[in-house]
């Protein structure tokens, strides 16, 4: 039962363009949800979140927006720079089951120079 | 601010036999938790200590178990070890009043089970 799911294994994307990441989910007690970056041999590093009751936070190149009624979220990366070549995380958590973190498959992301 | 450190960073096991890794949290977080990342996956859910005591689990068997130390530092043990227990196991810190659910990672163990 896979409550968060990445249906895009993959993204390639060239250096100054919009990368677009996005993630799905089933369960509605979700209330705050994170996307987290990984590269290899490294542990994930928190990049971005938003709590249920906003539909969009930015930080700085980095915006994720979230429609409720959807059960969707997704990541925008503008301008995509090389540095961001990584794996990408979706991840949802409610604070009543003690905020554990669900995630999704990842997403691949290749940004080419 | 130190961050979340684990040893060892790579192990290989046999089957059947049992594995014991570490982790220290980041100073000032008084929350672990543990997840297991098999290859292509994201990260799957384990279980979290608060208190030295496993305050919520996944859908892990009773061989996988764990341990909180007063200085907040957790240990991941697993018994009867099983080839599909080769993953990349994450511990991850946090206060426990935070409201975000925002953990902190360490780099991670990886294990090999043949």
């Amino acid at each position: 039962d896979q409550q968060v799911k990445q249906n895009s294994p993959s993204l390639s994307v060239q250096e100054g363009r919009i990368s677009i990441l996005n993630c799905d989910y089933t369960n509605s007690m979700f209330d705050y949800f994170l996307w987290y970056k990984k590269y290899p041999a490294e542990g994930p590093t928190f990049l971005i979140s938003i709590s249920s009751i906003k539909d969009k936070n930015e930080d700085g190149r980095f915006t994720v927006f979230l429609n409720k009624s959807a059960k969707h979220l997704s990541l925008h990366i503008v301008p995509s720079q090389p540095g961001d070549s990584a794996v990408y995380f979706c991840a949802a958590s409610n604070k009543a089951a003690g905020n554990k973190l669900t995630f999704g498959g990842g997403t691949r992301v290749l940004v080419k120079p | 601010e130190t961050g979340v450190t684990q040893s060892p960073t790579h192990l290989i096991k046999t089957r059947g036999q049992q594995v014991t890794l570490r982790c220290s949290s980041q100073s000032g977080h008084n929350t672990v938790s543990w997840y297991q990342q098999a290859l292509g996956q994201g990260p799957q859910f384990i279980f979290q200590y608060y208190r030295e005591e496993e305050n919520g689990r996944g859908n892990f068997p009773p061989r996988f178990s764990g341990l909180q130390f007063p200085n907040y530092s957790s240990e991941l043990n697993v018994n009867a070890l099983e080839l599909d227990d080769s993953a990349l196991y994450l511990c991850a810190s946090r206060r426990w009043a935070s409201n975000t659910g925002e953990l902190f990672f360490g780099e991670g163990s990886r294990l090999t089970v043949l």
